[in-house]
């Protein structure tokens, strides 16, 4: 059974900070993972997703995620944040290609303080 | 149409009642999934329908639960008996197919009291 944990429910950065959203899994088998976004009152939103090609992806608005065997994390980053970055972001793992019962973490809000 | 569309978007309703949740998918996403974040919960699966196949209702919490879809049209939630716990936002999201990226809705707040 596949797992996902988010370190820190609550993240605050000042504009312009760097960006660090924690996640780390458990897969029996390789895994796939994915961020999704989800900004106030709007649905969630696919950010980047890990299907082992390169073990750097990017994504949209800046984001991008590094996947560590090893460390078995997939770590989210923006080198300078934004304001509208402002959202709570979720990690979700896949034993499949695509998104079939995704298991998700509990979600990090990320609060950008000007 | 442009997403997924979910209706009704809250919904209040007194313990012990059916409620029925509705979602429009895409046009033309065969796969369609309904989730539960729980407040202050990550999103946990319900069920998921992959075209004219068998449904994978392994998430489902309770006999209370179903869920049906007529081919690739709108899929309908429905919890009878409803109790306080089942208090959540319930997600429906649709793909392509699925080893497609999933589209999400913005859900339907559901408050039991």
């Amino acid at each position: 059974a596949q797992s996902v944990t988010q370190l820190g429910s609550h993240v605050s950065v000042s504009e312009g900070a760097l960006v660090l959203l924690r996640c780390n899994y458990s897969s029996s088998v390789p895994p796939y993972l994915f961020w999704y976004v989800q900004y106030p009152n709007q649905g969630l939103q696919l950010l980047l997703k890990y299907t082992s090609a390169a073990t750097l992806v990017k994504g949209i608005n800046g984001f991008e995620a590094e996947f560590k065997k090893s460390e078995t994390s997939f770590h989210l980053t923006k080198p300078s944040a934004h304001m509208s970055d402002a959202a709570e972001y979720f990690c979700a793992v896949s034993t499949q290609g695509g998104s079939e019962k995704l298991v998700f973490g509990k979600g990090t809000k990320l609060t950008v303080n000007p | 149409g442009a997403g997924v569309s979910q209706s009704p978007s809250n919904k209040v309703t007194e313990k012990g009642k059916d409620v029925e949740l509705r979602c429009d998918p895409i046009s033309g996403h065969t796969a369609l999934y309904w989730y539960r974040q729980r407040l202050g919960q990550g999103l946990e699966f319900l069920i998921y329908f992959q075209g004219n196949s068998a449904p994978d209702k392994s998430g489902l919490p309770s006999d209370r639960f179903s869920a049906e879809r007529t081919g690739e049209s709108v899929s309908t939630l429905t919890i009878q008996r409803t109790q306080q716990e089942d208090s959540a936002v319930y997600l429906c999201a649709t793909a392509l197919d699925p080893r497609s990226t999933i589209y999400f809705g913005e859900g339907s707040w559901l408050t039991v009291v």
